[in-house]
């Protein structure tokens, strides 16, 4: 199965300033998703971003407070744009191989004070 | 909008023992895709298993089985010989059929063995 990589792991940031995560993946991969999970709760789907076209986003997310690249089949980035305490959250990436399932990255856990 | 409920915050068990974690779901669909996902402490989702609606078989992967009543739109794992590895956040997860492959999760049972 791919290996699914993310940069940082971990981050503590001041608000007001802008974060970019990056996504790594050992193969080349169509569909690429980014989900949010808030403190003790679950995941929440902020995007798909496939390959050659603009991110599509979920009802309540941005692209202006999270833009998304994908430059590749490999890699994708996601910003996170004037953060707020109310940002701190996991971020994590997720490859979708094909018959609808997902395989997700290891997380960036991000602290905005 | 699909829905995913897991009534079941929390739930222990005895090591060896066996366990069943509930899920239901919402959807007007007749064809989609349902998955347990597994995070333990150190965060990483591990998928579980995976049922396809259209399959009347209920799935199963080693010591994992699921419960699925299509009907009763339920989907619950059982978990056989219960070991510490075992002890994580499971999220029951629902993916519609077509291109999207969007999931949406339920909250989360944590899962605890006792030894």
């Amino acid at each position: 199965s791919a290996v699914i990589s993310q940069k940082p792991s971990r981050d503590i940031c001041q608000r007001g300033t802008s974060l970019t995560i990056q996504c790594q993946v050992d193969s080349q991969v169509t569909m690429m998703f980014w989900y949010r999970q808030q403190p003790g709760q679950s995941l929440t789907l902020i995007a798909t971003a496939n390959q050659g076209s603009e991110a599509t986003y979920e009802s309540g997310f941005v692209i202006d407070k999270f833009p998304i690249s994908r430059p590749n089949l490999t890699f994708s980035t996601l910003t996170v744009s004037n953060m707020s305490p109310e940002d701190s959250s996991i971020y994590l990436c997720s490859i979708g191989p094909g018959l609808n399932e997902q395989y997700f990255g290891p997380g960036t856990r991000l602290t905005v004070t | 909008a699909q829905t995913v409920t897991q009534s079941q915050p929390e739930m222990s068990v005895q090591e060896a023992e066996t366990v069943t974690l509930s899920c239901t779901y919402d959807t007007s669909e007749s064809d989609y895709y349902l998955f347990w996902y597994k995070q333990p402490p150190s965060r990483q989702m591990i998928l579980v298993i995976r049922q396809e609606a259209y399959k009347q078989q209920n799935a199963t992967e080693n010591r994992f089985s699921v419960n699925f009543q299509k009907a009763a739109k339920s989907f619950s794992l059982k978990i056989s010989d219960s070991q510490l590895g075992d002890a994580a956040m499971y999220f029951c997860a629902y993916s519609p059929e077509g291109g999207a492959q969007k999931l949406v999760f339920g909250q989360g049972t944590r899962l605890t063995i006792n030894p």
